[in-house]
């Protein structure tokens, strides 16, 4: 069974960091692009990053470039977002999600993490 | 980047009825090499991370009821519910996966009437 099990949300300051993490299992983590996908309260879906199976290439939102950073290691079966100079825009649940095997669409989610950025 | 929208906003549907939610995306996401169309459909209910339903805009996802179908082409989609449940109410968010980045519509919600 496939699972994704993301933490490291929590209440951050403006202009602080986070790291957030997510643990997969249940199939083969090295052979998929995953991404990170965000939801403030209330709100839509909006894709944040994505990350190729090695590492090699990564693609951001514009609103995040140069802010956030996308990262895996393989031999953790883990999936990182560093979140740095946060907003309050940022404020939002963070989704670790897989690619499907024939496009960026995703049958499988994690539960999410809460990331609220406030003062 | 294309853009995504869905109508309507919201759609109150009596239990057993036939309910219609539209997706339109800025330009086509039909590609010319493999004619398919890189359209999603997702439903969320609350406290709960999205459920794909629906990709290639019409191909439905393993354990989706066939109550639920997608249909379209090129900029213009439909995600059909052929007799609303209770189950079903959520919200219904679309996606294109045709370019980079991937953008989302900004969802449907569904109620029963």
């Amino acid at each position: 069974e496939v699972q994704l099990v993301e933490s490291g949300g929590g209440l951050v300051q403006p202009g602080g960091s986070l790291r957030l993490s997510c643990v997969a299992s249940g199939f083969t983590f090295s052979a998929y692009w995953m991404s990170w996908v965000r939801q403030a309260p209330g709100k839509g879906l909006e894709w944040v990053a994505n990350i190729k199976q090695d590492g090699s290439e990564e693609y951001y939102v514009d609103s995040v470039k140069g802010r956030f950073t996308i990262s895996r290691d393989n031999a953790k079966n883990s999936l990182y977002l560093q979140l740095n100079s946060l907003r309050a825009e940022d404020t939002a649940v963070y989704y670790c999600a897989r690619w499907c095997d024939s496009g960026s669409y995703y049958a499988y989610w994690g539960q999410g993490t809460l990331v609220t950025v406030s003062s | 980047d294309i853009v995504m929208t869905q109508s309507p906003d919201s759609l109150a549907v009596s239990l057993g009825e036939r309910a219609t939610i539209n997706c339109k995306s800025s330009q086509s996401v039909l590609s010319s090499s493999n004619n398919k169309n890189y359209l999603a459909w997702y439903q969320q209910k609350p406290g709960q991370p999205p459920k794909l339903l629906i990709y290639w805009a019409s191909t439905r996802e393993s354990g989706v009821p066939d109550r639920f179908s997608g249909s379209g082409s090129g900029t213009d989609f439909t995600l059909t519910f052929t007799s609303l449940q209770a189950e079903d109410v959520a919200v219904y968010y679309c996606q294109h996966y045709y370019i980079h980045p991937p953008t989302f519509g900004p969802g449907t919600k569904v109620e029963i009437k």
